[in-house]
């Protein structure tokens, strides 16, 4: 059973262009997280999907980032028009569709995105 | 309100030395908590979790945490350390479904 997969690892764009970050759950799961990393910030919480819905976008900034979690395919987290200060390490996490406070996520690799 | 808090940014301890790593949380409800391991350049691993019964909870790699209700708090611990727990440590705690987690504390080994 293949663990999360998050692709690129690793992403270089240039200011004002798009990025789309890749994640597929773990078999069997229904529940996938992103979460953003910054040098000495810990893991930021951003957007909670379930299947064809978001359900908590609270972490999410308002302008230019947007998250999908398509009835076929991988969650796709998207950032519109990057700046420099989006660069950093996002994490994608997905859980079974248990619905209990008690599961935990299990973590992909993370994609390395780098604004230049 | 910071639902996870982890005092210590940085921890350096030698190696075969005791390890504790502290975490206070804050949530109304029965607590579910979490540590996670991360290496430079990784992913996070779960070292273990804490949802109800036995306080003082084992987990991979010979680390253990014990949940204090009377004190919030979740630390984990090891009895002696090895140069391959360098890493970034995170405690973390599920709310509302969705698992938020504290800044980490990094630990460092002196051989």
């Amino acid at each position: 059973n293949a663990g999360v997969m998050q692709n690129p690892r690793h992403l270089v764009r240039r200011r004002g262009q798009e990025a789309r970050l890749r994640c597929s759950p773990m078999k069997g799961h229904s529940h996938v997280y992103w979460y953003r990393q910054l040098p000495e910030e810990g893991l930021k919480f951003m957007v909670y999907l379930q299947k064809e819905n978001i359900i908590d976008e609270s972490g999410m900034p308002k302008e230019r980032f947007s998250a999908e979690f398509p009835k076929e395919g991988p969650s796709i987290l998207r950032i519109q028009q990057v700046v420099r200060g989006d660069s950093a390490a996002y994490f994608c996490a997905s859980s079974p569709p248990t619905g209990t406070r008690s599961t935990e996520a299990f973590f992909g690799q993370g994609t390395r995105l780098t604004v230049v | 309100a910071q639902s996870v808090t982890q005092p210590d940014i940085h921890i350096t301890v030698s190696e075969g030395a005791s390890l504790e790593l502290r975490c206070n949380y804050s949530y109304g409800a029965t607590p579910y908590l979490f540590w996670y391991v991360q290496s430079p350049g990784q992913g996070l691993q779960l070292l273990l979790k804490y949802f109800s019964g036995d306080t003082l909870v084992q987990g991979i790699k010979g680390f253990e945490a014990e949940f204090k209700r009377s004190q919030s708090s979740f630390n984990l611990r090891k009895p002696s350390v090895h140069w391959s727990d360098a890493a970034e440590y995170f405690c973390a705690l599920n709310r509302d479904d969705k698992i938020i987690f504290g800044k980490g504390t990094r630990l460092h080994i002196l051989p």
